[in-house]
């Protein structure tokens, strides 16, 4: 089956720090992956995504690039900031089968950034 | 426009009794996904619908669990005869075609707490 494992929080940064948040997969078929952001008191909001291999996604100076020979898709910024503290999480649709509607998530990391 | 409307945010029942969970999709969008966060566990898929009809509801526990998304009103998701094993933040998501990876919205959640 499929599965999706990222590290364990919480992380605590200061502002401008470099951040890493690593996230590796298990999919029986050609997945899409996923970053999803929950702001405190907010919803899950899509952060980025790739849907094949060597694929980067970026936004909001949020970058992360689909390795397939190492099944991993790491989140990374080279300069945090207070307004980035949120929960992450990595995810991945299976799209072979007919269920690409179905999102499997990693458990989330918890990011504090100090000021 | 108006995100995806989940109510209410917190919900706490005594065991035995029934809850409630209502999601409100965005305007337009005629796809709803529901998903169930356990304490320290991801986000895991529960069931898909569109506008009354359920098209997956390979995550629902067999019993006790239901959902329905009438033609009006909103999708509700039904836990009869709580047990402390339900209280979760549970994840309303919404789409406008059928193809979740673009352009899906997810809700705050919904908290319940079984006493």
């Amino acid at each position: 089956g499929n599965s999706v494992t990222q590290m364990e929080g919480p992380v605590t940064l200061s502002e401008e720090a470099f951040l890493t948040i690593n996230c590796t997969y298990t999919a029986t078929g050609y997945p899409s992956l996923f970053w999803y952001v929950q702001y405190p008191g907010e919803g899950l909001q899509l952060l980025l995504k790739a849907t094949k291999a060597d694929d980067k996604g970026s936004n909001k100076g949020f970058e992360a690039t689909y390795r397939k020979e190492t099944t991993s898709f790491h989140l990374e910024k080279g300069s945090v900031q207070v307004s980035d503290s949120a929960v992450y999480f990595c995810a991945l649709s299976d799209q072979s089968g007919g269920s690409n509607y179905k999102l499997t998530f990693g458990k989330g990391t918890l990011l504090t950034v100090n000021p | 426009n108006a995100g995806v409307m989940q109510n209410p945010r917190h919900l706490v029942r005594r065991r035995g009794q029934e809850a409630r969970l209502r999601c409100s999709p965005m305007k337009g969008h005629s796809h709803v996904y529901w998903y169930r966060q356990l304490p320290e566990e991801g986000l895991k898929f529960m069931v898909y619908l569109q506008k009354e009809n359920i098209i997956d509801e390979s995550g629902m526990p067999k019993e006790r669990f239901s959902a329905e998304f009438p033609k009006e009103g909103p999708s509700i998701l039904r836990i009869q005869q709580v047990v402390r094993g339900d209280s979760a933040a549970y994840f309303c998501a919404s789409s406008p075609l059928a193809h979740l990876n673009t352009e899906a919205f997810f809700g705050q959640g919904t908290r319940l707490t079984v006493v």
